[in-house]
């Protein structure tokens, strides 16, 4: 079975544009969740979709959105790039319901890049 | 005072030591408690999932979980270089510690 992917890999982008990313999920996998990880801050939660509807959230500024799609391929944007969203930025999706939902299983990344 | 301490490390450790890796959390509210280890320029990966106080124990690893202290450990047998890695331990699915580093030498 295939695991998440994400991409772009890599990017690099100037303060003030805008950035997508883009997560596709273990197939059957109905809940996506989106992460940034940075050495200060460790890993923290940004926003979780779960059947095209955004079913939590984190404590981030609204600069970051996302969507998800009805194959559960989910995208986030953050607009307005500023220096500090340099990081790395996981997606982890699980299957949304049921028993052990807490387990999620985390793709490779896109390295983000603010200059 | 953060929900989840984490001491970063780094870690370092001689193969084959036993290596205990430990978290503290403030938030009664957590009731599932993952460790997870992430190699460098890669996505974390799920070690170990538990919600019961007590130990669980899986190959080379065992977690533990000590919800009146709230405390949680993940222990690791017989360390190989292989094991040179972050571990980050998680909470109902979206808190993280920090990660803490180790290198395991040769």
């Amino acid at each position: 079975k295939a695991g998440v992917t994400q991409t772009p890999r890599y990017l690099i982008k100037t303060r003030g544009q805008q950035v997508t990313l883009s997560c596709s999920p273990i197939s059957g996998h109905r809940s996506v969740s989106w992460y940034q990880q940075t050495p200060g801050q460790g890993l923290q939660f940004l926003f979780e979709y779960f059947s095209e509807t955004q079913r939590n959230k984190g404590n981030f500024p609204g600069r970051f959105s996302g969507r998800q799609f009805s194959n559960s391929r989910s995208e986030m944007n953050v607009s307005t790039l500023e220096l500090g969203d340099s990081a790395l930025y996981l997606c982890a999706s699980s299957w949304g319901t049921g028993a052990q939902e807490e387990t999620q299983y985390f793709g490779p990344g896109t390295r983000l890049l603010v200059l | 005072q953060k929900e989840v301490e984490q001491d970063p490390g780094p870690l370092s450790v001689p193969e084959g030591a036993i290596v205990s890796l430990n978290c503290t959390y403030s938030n009664s509210a957590f009731q599932y408690f993952m460790w997870y280890r992430q190699y460098s320029r890669k996505g974390p990966e799920l070690l170990m999932y538990t919600y019961s106080s007590g130990n669980k124990e899986d190959g080379r690893f065992t977690a533990q979980v000590d919800k009146s202290s709230k405390y949680i450990s993940l222990f690791i047998r017989d360390s190989q270089p292989s094991d040179s890695a972050t571990y980050l331990c998680g909470f109902n699915k979206f808190y993280f510690g920090s990660g803490t580093k180790l290198n395991v030498k040769p």
